[in-house]
């Protein structure tokens, strides 16, 4: 079993929904970590979180600690945040990451 | 704003052949980290380096991969003897903090190395 999930795979989404990107861990860690990868291979780090709530312009991100679980929203999607968006978590344990899959996101004009 | 580059872009190399590959962190960086890529697959971590030492590998760097930091500006990932299942793109990063702490990392654009 992977030590973090991602979900969906792929989403499609109209310009200016709501987005929501789930990921849930199953190892302790001391950082959650969203990470934006762009068409053409670079990543881009969004946020990290150890607790609570953080927001960057549309974007939010929230971490629930006790069900080891992250999600990452998108007010008012654009066409431009179409990318690959990738949940880590650094392990509790370790100065290491472990990755997610990533979701894919499409939004489309 | 002060960003990680690497070098090259797109390496190709013959198996067996060595690979040097080359990034230039954030000046005022301590921490250092490699990653790979392979193909639609998810991002691995590799390795860390702060003061000089690795602090944290995976299990993927084997003996076959090394890292420097041979002088105040570059950092390199070695391998020694590459095989078909290295081709990967590679993704530097570096940070203030460690992996733990809340500063970011930030990723330079990789270098894409493919074995023939």
């Amino acid at each position: 079993k992977n030590e973090v999930e991602q979900s969906p795979q792929n989403l499609t989404a109209q310009e200016g929904e709501f987005i929501t990107i789930n990921c849930s861990y199953s190892v302790g860690i001391s950082a959650l970590h969203w990470l934006q990868q762009h068409p053409g291979g670079g990543i881009v780090s969004l946020f990290m979180l150890s607790s609570g709530k953080k927001k960057h312009g549309r974007l939010i991100a929230t971490i629930n600690i006790q069900e080891k679980h992250s999600s990452l929203h998108i007010t008012a999607s654009h066409p431009r945040d179409s990318a690959v968006y990738i949940c880590a978590a650094t392990r509790r344990n370790n100065n290491d990451m472990r990755f997610g899959a990533g979701t894919r996101l499409t939004v489309k004009p | 704003e002060p960003e990680v580059t690497q070098t090259p872009s797109h390496q190709v190399t013959q198996m067996g052949q060595e690979v040097i590959l080359r990034c230039v962190p954030i000046s005022n960086h301590l921490y250092f980290y490699w990653y790979r890529q392979i193909l639609g697959q998810k991002v691995e971590f590799l390795v860390s380096f702060y003061n000089n030492e690795i602090s944290e590998k995976s299990e993927i760097f084997d003996d076959q991969f090394s890292v420097e930091r041979p002088d105040g500006s570059n950092f390199t990932l070695k391998i020694r003897s590459t095989k078909l299942e290295d081709s990967a793109m590679y993704f530097c990063a570096s940070s203030e903090q460690g992996l733990r702490s809340n500063q970011p990392q930030h990723f330079g654009d990789g270098t894409r190395l493919s074995i023939l």
